[in-house]
């Protein structure tokens, strides 16, 4: 089945320094990937879509210079946490699908991120 | 703004109960999908559905779309602790395969 790599699974961090987090589709190709924010015992929020080769869509409330997306081929898709703050800290997740994802998405593993 | 409210939030019961969980939303979804997640871990697909009525089943675990692609329902049979966790509901809708989670519904079962 798909597998979508997560990397780093676990990052701390000083504040104001930026952090770079990895996913990637390891034996597909994925035009499309999302990015998602999880709060402690909490559901996902979507904070952006991922396009390959065009701009990220970001969701309403969700800063793009904060937190800038690259998705440079068809596997990979890069969330970098600019001048990163404690209130930053949190489970980052991303998720891709062989096709149009009607059938489901494949998740990453995730990244927890700490800021101090 | 499309929102998907899940109940109950939590929920702890013995093992051996039946459970439903259920997906609500004042929108109509083009497609749903239930998710479990473990601590640490990214969610796991568990089922997809698409049509109005539709009932799925996977083992111990019962799927439904409502009539009108609103909401859905997840039941469990004979809960085991191994069924433990997170469960998301996901939807979308509006032309676009853009998923938003539900609120979430935590089950712990006890052995």
């Amino acid at each position: 089945g798909a597998v979508v790599s997560q990397h780093p699974s676990r990052v701390i961090c000083k504040s104001g320094t930026s952090v770079k987090i990895e996913c990637r589709s390891l034996d597909f190709q994925a035009t499309t990937m999302f990015w998602y924010r999880q709060f402690p015992k909490q559901s996902l929020m979507l904070m952006a879509t991922s396009n390959e080769g065009s701009k990220a869509t970001y969701e309403q409330g969700v800063e793009k210079d904060k937190f800038l997306i690259n998705h440079a081929s068809l596997t990979l898709s890069t969330l970098t946490v600019t001048s990163a703050h404690p209130e930053d800290s949190s489970f980052y997740i991303c998720s891709a699908s062989e096709g149009q994802g009607g059938y489901g998405y494949t998740f990453g593993s995730g990244t927890r991120l700490t800021v101090v | 703004t499309q929102l998907l409210e899940q109940s109950p939030q939590f929920l702890s019961i013995q093992e051996g109960e039946n459970l439903t969980v259920y997906c609500n939303s004042s929108s109509v979804f083009s497609s749903l999908q239930w998710y479990r997640q473990e601590p640490g871990e990214g969610p796991v697909l568990l089922v997809t559905v698409v049509t109005g009525g539709e009932v799925k089943k996977l083992k111990r675990l019962t799927f439904q779309f409502g009539d009108a692609r609103k909401d859905s329902s997840l039941h469990i049979t004979a809960a085991q602790p191994g069924d433990t966790g997170l469960y998301l509901c996901a939807g979308a809708g509006g032309g676009t395969y853009k998923y938003i989670f539900g609120t979430g519904t935590r089950l712990k079962v006890l052995a």
